[in-house]
């Protein structure tokens, strides 16, 4: 069975600061690769997705991620974070079954002012 | 457009009492639906899922069920509650036809078991 590791459970960093949270899975066959925020007391909200073609995507908020098959990797990158950006950010795959997502432990990120 | 609801939005409910939490969807027809549970500390645990009218696949056994009485209605419940189903619950629905898109979630429910 897949699994996502989300090493990072917490990540603070200053405002304007750039941020990277990383996401490393088991397989590359055959997946599909997804980000999701959650903020507080709310469900969670997707920041953008992996199906094919480019191994950069890009999603809404200003957030990035690259798909790296060598490395079984998708990590999120945000060049100058706001507070706003404070949220518990998940890492998620489907592979085979489109009825399995599995998701990652989830890393909180803090923004400080 | 698509909208999935759930409530209540919080409960807190003595051990050994039922539960019933209910999600439904709108906008859409035969959606695939999903109930996972986020523990303190931890990640999102899938519970259940259903691809139509009455049939449910059950991803982790304990004491919780589900049921799909109709097309965009998806219940969760529980006829003892244990401390352990403290959590947050979320519904989740996803188009049959959309093979590699993500789920859409609902906005959570926060159970706390006393």
């Amino acid at each position: 069975a897949q699994s996502v590791t989300q090493l990072d459970s917490q990540v603070p960093v200053f405002e304007e600061a750039p941020v990277e949270l990383r996401c490393n899975y088991s397989s590359s066959v055959s997946v599909y690769l997804f980000w999701y925020v959650q903020y507080p007391n709310q469900g969670l909200q997707l920041l953008l997705k992996y199906l094919s073609g480019s191994t950069l995507v890009k999603g809404i908020n200003g957030f990035e991620a690259e798909f790296n098959k060598s490395q079984t990797s998708f990590h999120l990158r945000k060049p100058s974070v706001h507070i706003s950006d404070t949220a518990e950010y998940f890492c998620a795959v489907i592979q085979g079954d489109f009825n399995k997502f599995y998701f990652g432990s989830g890393t909180k990120l803090n923004v400080k002012p | 457009s698509q909208t999935i609801h759930q409530w209540p939005a919080t409960l807190v409910q003595p051990v050994g009492s039922p539960l019933s939490l209910e999600c439904t969807v709108e906008g859409t027809s035969n959606p695939n639906l999903y109930w996972y549970r986020q523990a303190a500390g931890r990640g999102l645990q899938l519970l259940f899922y259903s691809v139509g009218i009455g049939q449910i696949s059950s991803e982790v056994p304990q004491n919780l069920s589900a049921s799909r009485p109709q097309d965009r209605q998806f219940i969760l419940s529980s006829k003892k509650l244990l401390l352990s189903d403290s959590g947050f619950y979320l519904c989740a629905w996803r188009n049959q036809g959309a093979r590699g898109y993500g789920y859409t979630f609902g906005s959570g429910t926060r159970l706390t078991v006393v």
